[in-house]
Order: C-alpha cells, then sequence, then structure tokens
C-alpha cells in the first residue's frame, strides 16, 4: 500500500540555519504531496502542498518540490526561526481518492535554539 | 475563522470505562475523520465518516466505534477504555473530494489527550 517515510528527528538547529527534512513516498498512480506542522498543544495545520509532478509548494518561508522521479517532497527553508519549533509530518493522498483520507509519515520534531 | 472543536484537551478515565470523544465542525465539510497519534507512529486512522451515518474503518479500528448523526459532529467512542488506548485523539474535517478534484486539504482539531489508568 501507499506510504510516507520521513527521517527521523529530533533536529536540533540554531537560529539562521538552514533546514532540510527528507520525505520519500511510496504511492500507485499520481498522489497529491502535503507536509503538515504542529505546533506544542496544538492540532495539525497545512503548511503547504502539491498535486503534481515539478509543483512547488511554499509558505512562510518554508518549501518542497514534487519530485516524481526519486519520489520524494523534501521540505526546506533557509533560515529557521525560533518560532518553528515544531514537529513536521509529510503526507499523501492517493490521486482520485475520493474519501480524501491522507497518509502520514511519522513526523520530525524540529527544535531551533536561540 | 473556520473551525474543528474536540470537546476535550484533556480527559483521565479508568479501564473498562465508556468513553465519548467529540467533535464539532462548522464547515460544511462531508468527510470527517479520527486519527490517533503516538511517538514515533505518527497518526494512524481509526475511522472516517464521508456522509451522516456512514463510516468506514481506518487501520486501527479495533476498540473503537463511532457514530455520525448530524453532518456537523462525529463521535468517537471507546466501548471499554483500556491502558493501551492512552493517546491523543486527533479530529479532521474536508471537503469531499472527486476524482479529478485538486488537493484536499484535512482541518484538524486541537487534539484530545486521553489518559486511561
Amino acid at each position: 500500500g501507499d506510504s510516507v517515510t520521513q527521517m527521523e528527528g529530533p533536529v536540533t538547529l540554531s537560529e539562521e540555519a538552514f533546514l532540510t527534512i527528507n520525505c520519500t513516498y511510496t504511492a500507485t498512480g499520481y498522489p497529491s504531496l502535503f507536509w503538515y506542522v504542529q505546533y506544542p498543544g496544538e492540532g495539525l495545520q497545512l503548511l503547504l502542498k502539491a498535486t503534481k509532478a515539478d509543483d512547488k509548494g511554499s509558505n512562510k518561508g518554508f518549501e518542497a518540490t514534487y519530485r516524481k522521479e526519486t519520489t520524494s517532497f523534501h521540505l526546506e527553508k533557509g533560515s529557521v526561526q525560533v518560532s518553528d519549533s515544531a514537529v513536521y509530518f509529510c503526507a499523501l493522498r492517493e490521486y482520485g481518492g475520493s474519501q480524501g483520507n491522507l497518509i502520514f509519515g511519522k513526523g520530525t520534531k524540529l527544535s531551533v535554539k536561540p | 475563522d473556520v473551525k474543528v472543536t474536540q470537546s476535550s484537551r484533556y480527559l483521565v478515565k479508568r479501564t473498562g470505562e465508556k468513553v465519548f470523544l467529540e467533535c464539532v465542525q462548522d464547515m460544511d465539510h462531508e468527510n470527517m475523520f479520527w486519527y490517533r497519534q503516538d511517538p514515533g507512529l505518527g497518526l494512524r486512522l481509526i475511522y472516517f465518516s464521508y456522509d451522516v451515518k456512514m463510516k468506514e474503518k481506518g487501520d486501527i479500528p479495533e476498540g473503537y466505534s463511532v457514530s455520525r448523526e448530524k453532518k456537523e459532529r462525529f463521535s468517537l467512542i471507546l466501548e471499554s477504555a483500556s491502558t493501551n488506548q492512552t493517546s491523543m485523539y486527533l479530529c479532521a474535517s474536508s471537503y469531499r473530494t472527486g476524482v479529478r478534484s485538486g488537493a484536499n486539504v484535512l482541518t484538524f482539531g486541537a487534539g484530545s489527550r486521553l489518559t486511561v489508568l
């Protein structure tokens, strides 16, 4: 079945460092891909998404590009802030999936130190 | 501001108790979901519903049931709580997707942290 694999954390960075969180997927067809973020004590919220190959999703300085050839959707940010400390989840939805269910990776916890 | 509201943020129950977790959304979404979140395991789907009175099992339905009597409300029921059901429970909702629709977005509630003693 479909699955998502993302790098294990925790990841600890200093403020203004460059961030990459790797995400690869296994799916039949052409899934839509998502990054969700969960701040401490809160539910998940959508960070960015991409629906087809070579699409780039971006939001709040974060970017991810849908790479079909490598089945990847890595999350990047050029300069992280303390406020970016959170758990990040990569997810996919199978193309044509009528129920809208997402398959999530296990999450990567990011801690940014001042 | 659109919302998914989970009625209880923190609950403590005893083994064998019946537990109700309530979720209400105000976005007129057709789909509603219950996930369980555990460290190192990510989010796992328990049940989902794509219409009133309709439900489908997710990946880990054992020990749980659900109820959807109204479009805006989706309840998760633990008939007899056990310690291995201690977890964070997340409710989410979305519009129904068509075969050729674009990516849809799940809107999540803040979560209900359940401890079973």
